[in-house]
């Protein structure tokens, strides 16, 4: 079983409409959770993390965590042509405020958004 | 932009060549870690960086080797590469307090 899945996926939805992205992890003492957005050929860019139970909103996206299910979700509202990408689902197992951060990714979930 | 550099950007090798790739990390990072993303796969870790001490490793071989300087910048050191290692390869940094990693636009090595 892999550490992180994101098993949905390649992710098509019209402009304006809302994209849901999910990833499960397998290890129950992660702590820290982020979402990194990859476009082709880039490097990942940092666009959202989520440490405690529930919903934490940052403009457009909304990550969504349940440790109890071991699920971490992503919501981009008003999807644009821009944020047509890759969405990266990574774990760490250390806590938020501690060194020895070591980041398991999953494959990542491409998103395609047609205008 | 992150304020991570690395260098070169692009890498053309041959099989059992040696590799040394640099980090920058961002101002008033002190831990660094690297990762090897191969085409279509999430980043792996390699390993981290801290107080130019190894803290931490993934499952690479020891010819994956790197160090970390006085003024926490960081070098990936690739020795017999073999034509699988060819990817992009990634470095974060980090606060040591906090574990949030900004990655530089990477390295990527091709392996012929």
């Amino acid at each position: 079983q892999k550490e992180v899945e994101q098993n949905s996926g390649p992710l098509s939805v019209p402009e304006g409409a809302i994209a849901s992205l999910n990833c499960t992890y397998s290890d129950r003492g992660s702590q820290s959770f982020f979402w990194y957005r990859q476009y082709s050929g880039k490097s990942p860019e940092l666009i959202m993390f989520i440490y405690s139970n529930g919903d934490k909103e940052d403009g457009r996206f909304t990550a969504q965590l349940n440790k109890a299910s071991q699920y971490v979700s992503l919501l981009i509202r008003d999807s644009q042509p821009s944020d047509s990408a890759t969405y990266l689902c990574a774990v760490n197992v250390g806590p938020p405020s501690g060194a020895n951060s070591k980041l398991t990714f999953g494959k990542g979930i491409t998103l395609s958004v047609r205008p | 932009e992150t304020g991570v550099t690395q260098s070169p950007t692009h890498l053309i090798k041959t099989r059992g060549q040696q590799v040394t790739l640099r980090c920058s990390s961002q101002s008033g990072h002190n831990t660094v870690s690297w990762y090897q993303q191969a085409l279509g796969q999430g980043p792996q870790f390699i390993f981290q960086y801290y107080r130019e001490e190894e803290n931490g490793r993934g499952n690479f071989p020891p010819r994956f080797s790197g160090l970390q300087f006085p003024n926490y910048s960081s070098e990936l050191n690739v020795n017999a590469l073999e034509l699988d290692d060819s990817a992009l390869y990634l470095c974060a940094s980090s606060l040591a307090q906090g574990n949030i990693q900004y990655f530089g636009a990477g390295t990527r090595l091709s392996v012929l």
